[in-house]
């Protein structure tokens, strides 16, 4: 299966811990994004990348969340001193870079727990 | 502000029926629309898409219908089955120049296919 694949599928941490998650595009895909989902709510943007670049951020990313694409493959977001407000699932996407009108395929998420 | 709206939170219709999935949108720039799937605990599923420059796009079961002066567009499933039976997401992309790629998510609504 070449689709979207996160890691881990669930994690559950204390608060003010700090937790990384990983999305593996799919292959040759040069954008990735990243989204976060609430109960009840849709996904919600949080960032994006073409290739390493990081080209928009949602005001969404505080502080204590960063991203990262290093060699335009796998992406990681970090959350820096969990709050309980951060529980959700996280999202990763990718779609191909190559025209306006495109597809993002989702992986099936990482849902995180902060205690 | 919510810029695209799914008002009806749930839907149940008999196997074999028709599904009618509303969608209405406050952002004019919005000029690709999609929908997605979504089971628990997964990820969304990609279904079916649209550019602004058609009004109707079919795909096997489905079909999308996009109104642009009245902002709307519905996702017809015909004949439903029980295996359809998830939560379904609007999405549009477009918008402000430099955030032509992020998706906006609708509230989605959960469908249920009865037997």
């Amino acid at each position: 299966d070449t689709g979207v694949s996160q890691d881990p599928r669930h994690k559950i941490t204390k608060r003010g811990q700090n937790v990384t998650f990983r999305c593996d595009p799919i292959s040759e895909h040069n954008r990735l994004y990243w989204y976060r989902q609430t109960l009840g709510q849709g996904p919600e943007f949080l960032t994006y990348f073409q290739n390493e670049a990081q080209l928009e951020k949602s005001r969404l990313l505080s502080d204590r969340f960063s991203a990262e694409r290093p060699k335009g493959s796998f992406s990681t977001l970090e959350i820096q001193r969990t709050e309980q407000g951060d529980s959700a699932m996280y999202l990763c996407a990718s779609s191909t870079g190559t025209s306006s009108y495109e597809t993002q395929y989702f992986g099936p998420g990482t849902r995180l727990l902060v205690l | 502000d919510q810029q695209v709206k799914q008002n009806s939170p749930s839907l149940s219709v008999q196997e074999g029926r028709i599904s009618i999935l509303n969608c209405d949108y406050t952002n004019s720039m919005f000029d690709y629309f999609l929908w997605y799937k979504k089971y628990p605990a997964e990820g969304p599923t990609f279904l079916i898409s649209i550019s602004s420059i058609k009004d109707k796009n079919e795909d096997g079961r489905f079909t999308v219908f996009l109104n642009k002066s009245a902002k709307h567009l519905s996702l017809h499933i015909v004949p439903s089955q029980p295996g359809d039976s998830a939560v379904y997401f609007c999405a549009a992309s477009g918008g402000n120049l430099g955030s032509n790629y992020k998706l906006t998510f609708g509230k989605g609504t959960l469908l249920t296919v009865n037997p």
